[in-house]
């Protein structure tokens, strides 16, 4: 079974640009989870989609959003990029039932670099 | 928000040897995840635990689920050079986002 898999997996803008990243989640899982990670502030949720519809949401600005297509693959978009936004980026995909053995699987990242 | 105290923040080992690290919570968790990352990649799973009190084995590496709910270790026994990483306990309820602590850097001298 393949693994998640996130496009692109390195990208470099500037200030001001918008950036949209893909994340294409293990063969049918229906959750898709994305983190922001940094080395200062280590791995943080930025939101869940479930079924097309934002399920969880963490506490980050309006400028991050997402979303999900019918074959639960999603985008995350970041608008007005700031340089604090370089981060690793990363995605991770579950079945997104709510028993404690439905265990999230992580794709390899997408490195942002905002200049 | 929740916050996960992973400690130790780095190891420095001779190969052979075993290592232990922890995480502590403020809040119970009905599941306690161990994760490992290498440079540049994403975190891929090692250990999962449902159940306080169970103790679970992948190889060199065991973990535990506190009896508390708030808590869980990670031991790797014999290190190899190939564990050289970034370990990460991460902690879930219900099916609220995962919390994760802040690492533990592991480094494995030959």
């Amino acid at each position: 079974k393949a693994g998640v898999t996130q496009t692109p997996r390195y990208l470099i803008k500037t200030r001001g640009q918008q950036v949209t990243l893909s994340c294409s989640p293990i063969s049918g899982h229906r959750s898709v989870s994305w983190y922001q990670q940094t080395p200062g502030q280590g791995l943080q949720f930025l939101f869940e989609y479930f079924s097309e519809t934002q399920r969880n949401k963490g506490n980050f600005p309006g400028r991050f959003s997402g979303r999900q297509f019918s074959n639960s693959r999603s985008e995350m978009n970041v608008s007005t990029l700031e340089l604090g936004d370089s981060a690793l980026y990363l995605c991770a995909s579950s079945l997104g039932l709510a028993e404690p053995t439905d265990t999230q699987y992580f794709g390899p990242g997408t490195r942002l670099t905002v200049l | 928000g929740q916050q996960l105290n992973q400690s130790p923040q780095s190891m420095f080992i001779q190969e052979g040897e075993d290592v232990s690290m922890n995480c502590t919570s403020s809040s119970i968790f009905n599941t306690w995840l161990w994760y490992k990352q290498d440079p540049g990649e994403g975190p891929v799973l090692l250990i999962a635990l449902y159940k306080a009190g169970e103790l679970t084995s992948n190889g060199r590496l065991t973990a535990q689920f506190g009896i508390t709910r708030k808590d869980s270790f990670l031991n790797i026994s014999a290190s190899i050079p190939s564990d050289v990483g970034i370990y990460f306990c991460a902690g879930r309820m219900g099916r609220r986002a995962l919390t994760f602590g802040s690492g533990t850097r592991l480094q494995v001298q030959p």
